[in-house]
């Protein structure tokens, strides 16, 4: 069975810093891998998604992802935060595409300091 | 802008009383999915739907937990009787399979609180 690792519970940022986010992924076959984002009080929102090709993923709101088979992860990161990233990131898995249901991690708290 | 609807966002029960959550995929999609949220457990599958069947619902507590899609517009989460440990943020996400892949939608949930 699929699962990810979220290794940092919290991450603090001063705005206008780089930022990244881990995730790392166990799973036999070729991954379909998500980023999600959580704002307080609301739904996941999706930021990218990786199911082939070029293994540097653009997202919405400035934010970008590498696959890297070898090191299974799929982290996600941002040149220049602003206080509005501030939320809770998931990474997910789909053994099936996406079409068979997430496995998510178990998010990451994002804290933007001014 | 489509979205996914849920209904209430909110709801407060007592132990043993029924619950009835209600989703509204995002029109001519073909999959529902049923998410609950806990601090402790995190974000995990309960069910999905394609084209109103369902597929898999081994997430789900069988005893007192169902889902439903009477119709392509409307899906619906229920728990009878429900317990203080159901207490969490169920969320229905949509989308349209394609072949293996598809993309998730997700409503904004309904955060149940069992007393």
């Amino acid at each position: 069975a699929q699962s990810v690792t979220q290794p940092d519970i919290h991450i603090t940022v001063s705005e206008g810093a780089s930022l990244e986010l881990r995730c790392n992924y166990s799973y036999g076959a070729t991954p379909y891998l998500f980023w999600y984002v959580q704002s307080p009080g609301q739904g996941l929102q999706l930021l990218l998604k990786y199911f082939s090709g070029d293994t540097l993923v653009q997202g919405i709101k400035g934010f970008e992802a590498e696959f890297k088979r070898s090191q299974s992860s799929f982290n996600l990161r941002k040149p220049s935060v602003h206080w509005s990233d501030a939320a809770e990131y998931f990474c997910a898995v789909a053994a099936g595409g996406g079409a068979d249901g997430l496995t998510f991690g178990k998010g990451t708290h994002l804290i933007i300091q001014p | 802008d489509a979205r996914v609807t849920q209904t209430p966002r909110h709801k407060v029960t007592e132990m043993g009383q029924e619950v009835t959550m209600r989703c509204q995929p995002i029109l001519g999609h073909n999959t529902v999915f049923w998410y609950r949220q806990t601090m402790m457990q995190g974000l995990e599958l309960l069910a999905y739907f394609r084209n109103r069947a369902p597929l898999d619902d081994s997430g789900m507590p069988k005893d007192r937990f169902s889902a439903e899609m009477p119709d392509a517009t409307l899906a619906t989460l229920k728990i009878q009787p429900s317990e203080p440990r159901d207490s969490a943020v169920y969320f229905c996400a949509s989308g349209l399979a394609r072949g293996r892949t598809d993309t998730q939608y997700f409503g904004p949930g309904t955060r149940l609180t069992v007393l």
